[in-house]
């Protein structure tokens, strides 16, 4: 099984922040790599796949980068709307995502 | 735009099998190229993927799970579903049905359906 690791599990921030979720795979999983955003009572959204495509929809401040083992979402100035869980997902081998880590306010 | 939506009892006593059903609207559940999964989501916890089939009627299990999981496929009611066998209070989840295109992530999801493992 390949694991994710995301840091931190919890990200206290302030709206206009530039913001760092980091993911690990156990092993590489190339590009195969998308980031969600979760809010309470509701499903997953997906932000970002193969590492740094931004979906249609979502705002250019979100940005995804990485490959093999080690990737990165940020965001580069937080808007209220983005107080959420975030989760890293791996679809080179199955799927399996990261933990989550919140990010809430400061 | 594709739209998915789970049915099912919100409660199933132990021991008993779990049956839920997704309901796709919008796009042809027989396109290819698509998988129609299902994941779960613990109380508090994160995202699990419990398996996927194909539109030709293949089917991926994760696993960890894959015992007691069963997913099919129905084109002539766009739907597929998911029944779970043996259940305990560990399966209690939300628990829903997304769409993956290729290549790409879990794209649309459904809106989630709480499943209680209780007597």
């Amino acid at each position: 099984d390949i694991q994710m690791t995301q840091s931190p599990s919890t990200l206290p921030a302030s709206v206009g922040d530039r913001v760092t979720i980091t993911c690990r795979a156990s092993q590489s999983v190339s590009v195969w790599l998308a980031w969600y955003q979760q809010k309470p009572g509701k499903a997953p959204r997906l932000l970002v796949d193969k590492a740094t495509s931004l979906q249609s929809g979502v705002p250019s401040r979100f940005s995804g980068s990485g490959s093999g083992t080690e990737f990165t979402l940020t965001i580069s100035s937080l808007q209220p709307d983005d107080f959420a869980t975030y989760y890293c997902q791996q679809y080179h081998t199955y799927y399996t995502f990261g933990q989550g880590t919140k990010l809430e306010i400061k | 735009q594709v739209r998915l939506q789970e049915s099912g009892p919100g409660l199933v006593k132990p021991s008993q099998t779990l049956s839920l059903t997704c309901t796709v609207s919008g796009d042809s559940i027989s396109s290819g190229g698509y998988s129609w999964n299902w994941i779960r989501q613990l109380p508090g916890k994160g995202l699990e993927w419990i398996g996927y089939i194909y539109y030709s009627g293949g089917t991926y299990y994760n696993p960890s799970l894959q015992s007691r999981m069963t997913i099919s496929l129905d084109t002539s009611d766009h739907q597929f579903s998911l029944r779970v066998t043996s259940v305990t209070a560990a399966d209690t989840a939300i628990y829903y049905c997304a769409l993956r295109g290729i290549n790409s992530g879990f794209d649309h999801w459904g809106q989630g359906a709480l499943v209680t493992v209780s007597s």
